[in-house]
């Protein structure tokens, strides 16, 4: 089993709906990263977070630090949001070394 | 907009040759890595530096080497390329502080003939 699982692997929507990618891991850590992915290769830094939630834009993560989980939420979906997102953890004494999710593929259709 | 550079951003090249893939990074981090990612699947940390002449191996084998003599500069060296070592190669950095935000090159997209 790994250390981060993520759901859904593969996500369609239309545009306009609320999205939810959930991240799930193992182990202690001291913050959780969520990125973003575009099929060019690069990729975004969207949340760096150790509790409670964030919003930036359209864009709110969330953390549960006891039931060890975390959700990215996608309000009012564009086409332009279609990448694949990627949930990845940092260890108590990590200090930046990442372990990452397999990444959830999202395609938001017009 | 992050201020980290990998070149070159596709390289093909013939069994056996040495490599050096660059990774600069102008935001005077302390902390630099390198992930690899085959097509489709997860990235995995092969190296990673938290500073001048610090380097460390990651949780992934790699028979990737690097350097790191200066703030700015982390490259990556494979001394004879293989066909298993075809990949993307992504660098990152990041802060001095105990958690931060991590800033992400373009990539290299090696393809080993």
């Amino acid at each position: 089993k790994n250390e981060v699982e993520q759901s859904p692997q593969n996500l369609t929507a239309q545009e306009g709906e609320f999205i939810t990618i959930n991240c799930s891991y193992s182990v202690g850590i001291s913050a959780l990263h969520w990125l973003q992915q575009h099929p060019g290769g690069g990729i975004v830094s969207l949340f760096m977070l150790s509790s409670g939630k964030k919003k930036h834009g359209r864009l709110i993560a969330t953390i549960n630090i006891q039931e060890k989980h975390s959700s990215l939420h996608i309000t009012a979906s564009h086409p332009r949001d279609s990448a694949v997102y990627i949930c990845a953890v940092e260890g108590g004494t990590s200090y930046g070394k990442l372990t990452f999710g397999q990444g959830t593929i999202l395609t938001v259709h017009p | 907009e992050a201020d980290i550079y990998q070149t070159p951003r596709y390289l093909v090249i013939g069994t056996g040759k040495k490599i050096t893939l660059e990774c600069s990074q102008t935001m005077g981090h302390d902390k630099m890595y390198w992930y690899q990612q085959d097509p489709g699947m997860e990235l995995h940390l092969i190296h990673y530096s938290y500073g001048v002449n610090s380097t460390e191996k990651g949780d992934l084998s790699s028979e990737s080497t690097v350097s790191r003599i200066r703030t700015e500069h982390f490259p990556l060296t494979l001394e004879s390329a293989r066909p298993s070592h075809t990949s993307q190669y992504l660098c990152a950095s990041s802060g001095t502080g105990g958690m931060d935000e991590q800033f992400f090159g373009p990539g290299t997209r090696l393809t080993v003939l």
